[in-house]
């Protein structure tokens, strides 16, 4: 079992939908970070949560620290959000682990 | 906000010669990089944590002489394919710890290097 699980894997959603992201982890953090990577590779720090909610934009990620879960909101959904995102959790050894990734596709 | 710059964003070498990978840190002083590799549709998979003045810890797996890590300074470290073949074709990216006022350390990331070995 992987320490940092996400889900849906692949969601397509159509433009102006609400999206979530989960990511559930089982190890202890020190914080967790949502992380957008788009086609060409470049990979974007979207949010670095270690309790609560935060938001940018559209964009909300919340953390519940008792259930080892966060998740990722995106509101209005627009084709240009289409991507990779990640859930990554870091320890105490600051080392980043990776979840696999939602690969999201917002359709016109 | 803070930035890494990552060159080259692609490069195509020939098997058996060797490829330099430069990650700098443009606003702020990276004494932690990290050094990822990602095959396709697959996630991250870390290489190697340099800290700017000390040797490279490389993870289970991964050929310190094959994967040259340098961090000589706060703002560069690079990473050198040596004797590349074409099974080091990969995405390699860098990330830096940066301090985020008042939220503790983030990650900046470079934009990455597609390595094609040919």
């Amino acid at each position: 079992k992987n320490e940092v699980e996400q889900s849906p894997q692949n969601l397509t959603a159509q433009e102006g939908e609400f999206i979530t992201i989960n990511c559930s982890y089982s190890v202890g953090i020190s914080a967790l970070h949502w992380l957008q990577q788009h086609p060409g590779g470049g990979i974007v720090s979207l949010f670095m949560l270690s309790s609560g909610k935060k938001k940018h934009g559209r964009l909300i990620a919340t953390i519940n620290i008792q259930e080892k879960h966060s998740s990722l909101h995106i509101t209005a959904s627009h084709p240009r959000d289409s991507a990779v995102y990640i859930c990554a959790v870091a320890g105490t050894a600051s080392k980043l682990t990776f979840g696999t990734g939602t690969r999201l596709q917002v359709t016109l | 906000g803070a930035v890494v710059s990552q060159h080259p964003s692609r490069v195509i070498c020939k098997s058996g010669t060797s490829v330099k990978i430069e990650c700098r840190s443009l606003d702020f002083q990276a004494t932690t990089m990290f050094w990822y590799r990602q095959f396709p549709k697959q996630s991250l998979m870390l290489m190697a944590t340099s800290n700017e003045g000390s040797k490279a810890t490389y993870e289970q797996g991964v050929e310190k002489d094959k994967f040259l890590i340098n961090h000589a300074s706060l703002t560069l470290s690079t990473l050198t394919v040596t004797s590349a073949h074409p099974e080091d074709s990969s995405f390699y990216i860098c990330s830096a710890r940066d301090r985020r006022t008042g939220e503790g350390y983030g990650y900046t990331f470079g934009s990455g290097t597609r390595l094609t070995v040919v």
